[in-house]
């Protein structure tokens, strides 16, 4: 089974700070790794996901995540927030095999919110 | 393409009472899943479809049903609603498997008193 742990629960800057949003996984096989972001009262829609090769992917937001095989992590960041990235964030993993095949494991979620 | 959609957007039931959220997507994907989302739990799988006919369970599948009859509807049953199935639920559907972008509906905020 896998595991997901998001270490903040809410974390508050200020427009044009950097951030980073902490994600650390358990899985006894090989996983993808995924962020979500959910605006308020909307579905959830995928900023970036980590398959393979490079361990550095890109938002075309401004978003990036570098999966940490060895620290099992894969924080996301960004240089410099905007009010609009004001929204809760959620790490999510999907194994690459054994029964649970196919599913999503999600974090708790990190609240990110942007002061002016 | 509609995408992923959702009914009711709202609903309040009575404890005991039995309902069915409906889903619905367009997209001719094979995978579908139901999530409910509690605060500070994250999103945890309900039941989920590999293929029209073909289901299983998720993470907290008690007290709930699913069905897919076919590829485009995947609707989920509470059989005698408790108020700790008080949530928001989320639908979800996806080409492939494991690798692939999960497109979200917009959610059905339930209540059950």
């Amino acid at each position: 089974a896998q595991s997901v742990t998001q270490l903040d629960s809410q974390v508050p800057v200020f427009e044009e700070a950097p951030v980073e949003l902490r994600c650390n996984y358990s899985s006894s096989v090989s996983v993808y790794l995924f962020w979500y972001v959910q605006y308020p009262n909307q579905g959830l829609q995928l900023l970036l996901k980590y398959l393979s090769g490079s361990t550095l992917v890109e938002s075309i937001n401004g978003f990036e995540a570098e999966f940490n095989k060895s620290q099992t992590s894969f924080h996301l960041r960004k240089p410099s927030v905007h009010i609009s990235d004001t929204a809760e964030y959620f790490c999510a993993v999907s194994a690459l095999g054994g029964t649970s095949y196919g599913k999503l494991t999600f974090g708790q979620g990190t609240i990110l919110t942007v002061h002016p | 393409n509609a995408g992923v959609t959702q009914t009711p957007k709202f609903q309040v039931l009575k404890t005991g009472q039995s309902m069915t959220l409906q889903c619905a997507q367009d997209m001719n994907h094979e995978y579908m899943s139901w999530y409910r989302q509690d605060p500070g739990m994250g999103l945890r799988l309900i039941h989920y479809s590999v293929g029209a006919g073909i289901t299983d369970q998720g993470e907290v599948p008690n007290g709930y049903n699913v069905s897919r009859s076919t590829t485009e509807d995947f609707p989920l049953r509470l059989l005698s609603a408790a108020p700790s199935q008080t949530s928001v639920y989320f639908c979800a559907s996806s080409y492939g498997g494991t690798r692939d972008e999960q497109f979200f509906g917009p959610g059905t905020r339930l209540t059950v008193l």
